[in-house]
């Protein structure tokens, strides 16, 4: 049973446009939620997260959404660069759960010059 | 500073061999440890995860298991692989104090 899903699984964008990634999640009890990025051939790291109480959350080029009604949050990339190009994993937690992360299937991004 | 090591970067297996895969953590005490696998084309599965030494909780039944013989030490092993454990194996940690893993480089196995 899929929790996290990420329905796109890959994205291409042009350098300098936004990036916009999306995922949607089942378990409403799910209260934190994260972004990893991927290259290949090695781990995941940590880009940026959002708690349940909030809606938005900024970090340099990214900022992270989140429509809890709406189950849906999403991730923007502004401006893209040749460097983001990566696969891009959504998570979410509940925060009683051992940090157990579930995991979206990823989306691709490619940044084109 | 915290960081995490896991060996080896790759492995090429015959099926019904065995698999021992290890991580160990630096510069923390008590992390909660985990072990996840991406199969290809798939997003990361959460396999094992250990909350302390010997307590190891298993989310998908599977011929594999795991082991925490000390505090920063998780094992990952197999008695006899099948085809289908080929993937990419990521462990992982945190210490509780806020909800980002730290992962590993990850291991690359592919079972023949």
């Amino acid at each position: 049973d899929q929790q996290v899903k990420q329905n796109s699984p890959s994205l291409s964008v042009q350098e300098g446009r936004i990036s916009i990634l999306n995922c949607d999640y089942t378990n409403s009890m799910f209260d934190y939620f994260l972004w990893y990025k991927k290259y290949p051939a090695e781990g995941p790291t940590f880009l940026i997260s959002i708690s349940s109480i909030k809606d938005k959350n900024e970090d340099g080029r990214f900022t992270v959404f989140l429509n809890k009604s709406a189950k849906h949050l999403s991730l923007h990339i502004v401006p893209s660069q040749p460097g983001d190009s990566a696969v891009y994993f959504c998570a979410a937690l509940t925060t009683d759960s051992w940090g157990k992360l579930q995991f979206g299937a990823g989306t691709q991004v490619v940044v084109t010059p | 500073s915290q960081t995490i090591h896991q060996w080896p970067a790759t492995l090429v297996q015959p099926v019904g061999s065995p698999l021992s895969l290890e991580c160990t953590v630096e510069g923390t005490s008590n992390p909660n440890l985990y072990w996840y696998r991406q199969a290809a084309g798939r997003g990361l599965q959460l396999l094992f995860y250990s909350v302390g030494i010997g307590q190891i909780s298993s989310e998908v039944p599977q011929n594999l298991s795991a082991s925490r013989p000390q505090d920063r030490q998780f094992i990952l092993s197999s008695k006899k692989l099948l085809l289908s454990d080929s993937g990419f194996y990521l462990c992982a940690w945190h210490s509780g104090g806020g909800y980002g893993y730290t992962f590993g480089s990850g291991t690359r196995l592919t079972v023949v």
